[in-house]
């Protein structure tokens, strides 16, 4: 079965320092990879996508990831982040058409 | 319509009661997708739908819960005789297709579901 993997549970930064989550998948096929967000009260959004050509894939509000296939990571980054990107981030893989997840990691941004 | 909707936003129950919650998907998506978050990190799929067919229902508990797609209706999720465990919130996907450029799956806001 397929497994995600998100190595950090919480993480405090302020504002202006950079971010990257981590995000590890077992499956060894292809995969289509996604990174959605949950702000708080809010439904979860969908940040950026990766199914297939460049592994460096931008997506909304400044957030970047990068498909490493040798190391079946899909890693997201944000060089510079502000206070309204505190919310939950979810790293997630699409097999079988239905989306396993990970535990998601918890960003709180002091401003 | 242009997002997913789902009704109620928040369900109570007793032990033992119906539950039942609501998606609309967004206009002209084929596939709607249901997932349960338990203890506010874990997501578990439970079924999807093509149009108003079963598409997969591999992860539905097959005893007490049971959902619909049907034309010109909300597609429903329903779970009878709800047990405490059952608490979650119960999220609404869906897609254009499944093919790489319109598998991306839209959620709703979900339907927190509180068991006492």
């Amino acid at each position: 079965a397929q497994s995600v993997s998100q190595h950090n549970h919480h993480v405090i930064l302020s504002e202006a320092a950079s971010l990257e989550l981590g995000c590890n998948y077992s499956y060894g096929g292809t995969v289509n990879l996604f990174w959605y967000v949950q702000y708080p009260g809010q439904h979860l959004q969908l940040l950026l996508k990766y199914f297939s050509g460049d592994p460096l894939v931008k997506g909304i509000k400044g957030f970047e990831a990068e498909f490493i296939k040798s190391k079946f990571s899909f890693n997201l980054r944000k060089p510079s982040v502000q206070w309204s990107d505190t919310a939950e981030y979810f790293c997630a893989v699409l097999n079988d058409y239905k989306l396993s997840f990970g535990a998601g990691t918890t960003v709180t941004v002091r401003a | 319509g242009e997002e997913v909707a789902q009704t109620p936003k928040h369900l109570v129950r007793g032990e033992g009661q119906k539950a039942k919650l609501y998606c609309a998907p967004i206009k002209g998506h084929s596939y709607v997708f249901w997932y349960q978050q338990v203890l506010k990190n874990e997501f578990k799929f439970l079924i999807s739908f093509q149009n108003e067919n079963v598409f997969d229902e591999t992860g539905m508990p097959k005893e007490r819960f049971s959902a619909k797609c049907l034309p010109n209706s909300p597609c429903s999720l329903e779970i009878q005789a709800t047990k405490l465990e059952d608490s979650a919130v119960y999220f609404c996907a869906s897609s254009q297709g499944l093919a790489a450029h319109t598998d991306t799956q839209y959620f709703g806001p979900g339907t927190r579901l509180t068991v006492l």
